[in-house]
């Protein structure tokens, strides 16, 4: 079964305007989640993290938001800008670390000029 | 370059064949992993090492998988008598044994079982 899903395969934003992309988690252990970025031929690169005593964390053009209580998380990106046409992992761990990682299934983002 | 390295970066076999995946961690993490990903899928979770010791399995790493990491430095992943199914980008990630801590991936192995 599915313990992190990323349910919209992809997304198509005009550059400049807000990118938000969902992730839902079933397993109530997860305590870490990461966002990947990944583009073709490479391997995933680490975008932003949040632990699950937050709600909120930011890094530049990127908020990563959490809602526990909905086993919720959402990235914003703001602007959105062509360079972040990617495919996106939400990634989940329990106990803390980064250690088994569990990935969704990603989400092709295109944001046009 | 101080990246994950992963090599080869493509290799086709034949089923039934032998095939080998060696992996250059970042020099100062003492944590690697492997996992898998397939077409439309996220990676998946293979089996990780803390220094020289395998510290977890996936149900996924069947008999004919073994991974080592002599001397806590890189590691080789092996697939003994190939099949189709084994065909997937095979992704190697390290990381330091820090809380928190992200996981920096290579750019992966394309294994394609003929």
């Amino acid at each position: 079964d599915q313990q992190v899903k990323q349910n919209s395969p992809s997304l198509s934003v005009q550059e400049g305007r807000i990118s938000i992309l969902n992730c839902d988690y079933t397993n109530s252990m997860f305590d870490y989640f990461l966002w990947y970025k990944k583009y073709p031929a490479e391997g995933p690169t680490f975008l932003i993290s949040i632990s699950s005593i937050k709600d909120k964390n930011e890094d530049g053009r990127f908020t990563v938001f959490l809602n526990k209580s909905a086993k919720h998380l959402s990235l914003h990106i703001v602007p959105s800008q062509p360079g972040d046409s990617a495919v996106y992992f939400c990634a989940a761990s329990a106990g803390g670390g980064s250690e088994k990682l569990v990935f969704g299934k990603g989400m092709k983002l295109t944001v046009n000029p | 370059d101080t990246g994950v390295s992963q090599d080869p970066r493509h290799k086709i076999t034949k089923r039934g064949q032998n095939v080998t995946f060696r992996c250059d961690p970042i020099s100062e993490h003492n944590r690697l992993y492997w996992y898998r990903q397939t077409l439309g899928q996220g990676p998946e979770f293979l089996t990780y090492f803390q220094n020289e010791a395998q510290l977890e399995k996936s149900r996924l790493l069947s008999d004919r998988f073994s991974a080592e990491r002599p001397k806590g430095s890189f590691s080789t992943l092996e697939i003994q008598r190939t099949e189709q199914g084994d065909s997937a980008m095979y992704l190697c990630a390290s990381s330091l044994a820090v809380s928190g801590e992200k996981l920096f991936f290579g750019s992966g192995t394309q294994l394609s079982v003929l």
